[in-house]
């Protein structure tokens, strides 16, 4: 049973571009969840989503950052106008159908983004 | 709101000493508690949970008991070895998602 899934493992791009990190959940897993970890620091939750829905973005600045979750295909976060704050770790978890507040979540590998 | 505060490392032991990594908690309500781990340049890894008061979680000698009196979930184990050296991060459920501490780094000599 393959783990989630992230790419790319490492992503540079230019002050101004896009970045669009994709999420493959583990197989039968249909909550997916984004996580930022800047240096130094812990995860701080973005966004949490399930098939075509956005249940919870709280954790997601309020411009510039969009995550989807479609029917088909992975989950995608992606960052417009990227700025060199952006430059960190973004994780993506998954768990499965049933999951409730106690359920563990199954993270991927993250994807380093560093912006020139 | 909810919360983890853990101890900042990094913390430098030899191989087979006894390790305690201290995490304590804010939270309303009764947060299900977990640590992972995390090896350079990788995800995170569940290490074990509990999710009530009292719950001991175990998981490759390592363990810790979810203290509701003290708010605390220590992660322990009796002898390290080299290849635990890693971040360790303490995290507690918070509605949907997971509120983790700023993680402990552990480095283990021979």
């Amino acid at each position: 049973n393959a783990g989630v899934m992230q790419n790319p493992r490492h992503l540079v791009r230019r002050r101004g571009q896009e970045a669009r990190l994709r999420c493959s959940p583990m197989k039968g897993h249909s909550h997916v969840y984004w996580y930022r970890q800047l240096p130094e620091e812990g995860l701080k939750f973005m966004v949490y989503l399930q098939k075509e829905n956005i249940i919870d973005e709280s954790g997601m600045p309020k411009e510039r950052f969009s995550a989807e979750f479609p029917k088909e295909g992975p989950s995608i976060l992606r960052i417009q106008q990227v700025v060199r704050g952006d430059s960190a770790a973004y994780f993506c978890a998954s768990s499965p159908p049933s999951a409730g507040v106690r359920e563990t979540q199954y993270f991927g590998p993250g994807t380093r983004l560093l912006v020139l | 709101g909810n919360s983890v505060t853990q101890m900042e490392g990094p913390v430098t032991l030899s191989e087979e000493a006894f390790l305690t990594i201290n995490c304590t908690y804010t939270a309303t309500g009764y947060p299900s508690l977990f640590w992972y781990v995390q090896y350079p340049g990788e995800g995170l890894q569940l290490l074990l949970k509990a999710t009530k008061a009292d719950d001991k979680g175990s998981n490759k000698g390592f363990e810790a008991t979810y203290r509701k009196e003290t708010t605390s979930f220590h992660l322990e184990k009796g002898s390290v070895q080299v290849s635990d050296s890693a971040v360790y991060f303490c995290a507690l459920s918070s509605g949907y998602a997971l509120n983790f501490g700023k993680g402990t780094s552990l480095l283990v000599t021979p």
